[in-house]
């Protein structure tokens, strides 16, 4: 079965700065997606970030981007610019591309922080 | 373009009863998840539907929990003889399928369910 760890149950950061968030995965697949969702206090899951595992390019959306490495089986975020507004939870998720196994597995999430 | 919509958005319930939650899939999807959110928790994974079929329910506790996703109409997650231990915030999820499928799962503002 598939499982994500986060270890790092809160972070802090300081507005306009940068933190990277941390995410590692078990899987025995090669085909599979990994994203980060972010839960503010509304409770809403936000996608923040998809990530293909057979693309060897990171991905990138404005101020968010991610750190693949598929051999090591990690997936970390990093916020640049922190804002005020992204201060949330913030979940670290697998999804199987096969349609076989099709559920998304979460991590147990990170809470941040954004000092002002 | 509405997205997942779940309702109600708050339920409470006394010990014993039951208790329905409903979720509409965005339009032109066909597959359904169900989460629990404790507090202070991640999403843990209780069951994935396809229309009139259940997929996976590896994750929905063995008695009092069912779920359906009719031919017509949304799906249901019923709760029967709730217990305290229930109360936790209850997200849909949709997805389409096959060529249409990102990998990406999108979310309902949730359930929250209290049980007294």
């Amino acid at each position: 079965a598939q499982t994500v760890t986060q270890s790092q149950p809160e972070m802090s950061v300081q507005e306009a700065e940068t933190v990277t968030l941390s995410c590692t995965y078990d899987t025995s697949e090669s085909d599979y997606y990994l994203f980060w969702y972010k839960q503010p206090p509304s409770r809403q899951m936000i996608l923040v970030i998809r990530q293909e595992a057979y693309k060897q390019q990171n991905a990138t959306e404005n101020r968010f981007s991610v750190n693949f490495q598929k051999a090591a089986k990690s997936f970390s975020l990093k916020i640049s610019d922190s804002q005020l507004g992204d201060a949330a939870m913030y979940f670290c998720a697998y999804r199987s591309a096969t349609g076989a196994n099709s559920k998304l597995t979460f991590g147990k999430g990170i809470t941040l922080s954004v000092r002002p | 373009n509405a997205g997942v919509m779940q309702n109600p958005r708050h339920l409470v319930r006394r010990r014993g009863q039951e208790a329905r939650l409903r979720c509409s899939p965005m339009k032109g999807h066909s597959h359904v998840y169900w989460y629990r959110q404790l507090p202070e928790e991640g999403l843990k994974f209780m069951v994935y539907l396809q229309k009139e079929n259940i997929i996976d329910e590896s994750g929905m506790p063995k008695e009092r929990f069912s779920a359906e996703f009719p031919k017509e109409g949304p799906s249901i997650l019923r709760i029967q003889q709730v217990v305290r231990g229930d109360s936790a915030a209850y997200f849909c999820a949709s997805s389409p399928r096959g060529p249409w499928d990102t990998g990406e799962l999108f979310f309902g503002e949730g359930s929250r369910l209290t049980v007294l």
